[in-house]
């Protein structure tokens, strides 16, 4: 069983770039997150879904985007990388919404240079 | 707007020790209080959660305390170990919030020493 799978791992970016940040889960799981984590700031949500074709904005949702068009898909698009979106970002899973325990994937270290 | 406060930011605990973590949240509608764990280069990982109709849960050598009236909840390591070192971060949430998502705090990292 993967549990949540993140791809890619690693990447670098040119400012003004884009690229989409890959999550796929097989736990059937309807919550979806996404999170970025920087030194001492925990964890903040972009974006999540509480099901295929119904997302909606975390706290810090500016300058990504996604789409839910099927239960198991759940990417992030950064249009313009910016500087600032230098993160580790990490996707997670919930069966039962934020109640219940949150699987999270290994992660993606994002550099825009 | 950070709902939920954790302290401290870092910890050094010598082997054996007990090492406390503290969170505090301002929003009174959570009812729903994770830790999670994460070791450097993977994801977090669901370590222990308490609802607030205890006071108390223990697993293994991990407690959770919760005081209602004060909006604190702690994690307690008994015995701790080198390889609780870790990054710690309590989050908190609304079971019958519909899609509230989780709230988590700065994170603790733990340091076990030898």
């Amino acid at each position: 069983n993967a549990g949540v799978t993140q791809t890619p791992k690693f990447r670098i970016l040119k400012i003004g770039q884009s690229m989409t940040l890959q999550c796929t889960q097989d736990m059937n799981h309807n919550y979806m997150y996404w999170y970025r984590q920087d030194p001492g700031m925990g964890l903040k949500l972009i974006y999540y879904s509480v099901g295929a074709g119904i997302t909606d904005k975390g706290e810090v949702p500016n300058g990504y985007n996604v789409s839910r068009s099927t239960t198991e898909d759940f990417p992030l698009r950064l249009e313009l990388a910016a500087p600032s979106q230098t993160s580790v970002y990490f996707c997670a899973s919930s069966g039962q919404g934020a109640a219940t325990e949150a699987f999270f994937g290994q992660g993606t270290r994002l550099t825009v240079v | 707007q950070q709902q939920v406060k954790q302290s401290p930011q870092s910890l050094i605990v010598q082997k054996g020790g007990i090492s406390i973590i503290n969170c505090a949240y301002e929003n009174t509608a959570f009812d729903y209080f994770p830790w999670y764990q994460q070791f450097p280069g993977k994801g977090p990982a669901l370590l222990i959660a308490i609802r607030p109709d205890v006071s108390e849960k223990k697993e293994g050598r991990f407690t959770i305390s919760f005081n209602k009236s004060a909006k604190q909840f702690s994690l307690h390591i008994m015995d701790s170990q080198p390889g609780d070192s870790a990054t710690y971060f309590c989050a908190a949430s609304m079971r019958n919030s519909g899609n509230t998502p989780l709230v988590f705090g700065k994170g603790t990292r733990l340091s076990v020493i030898a």
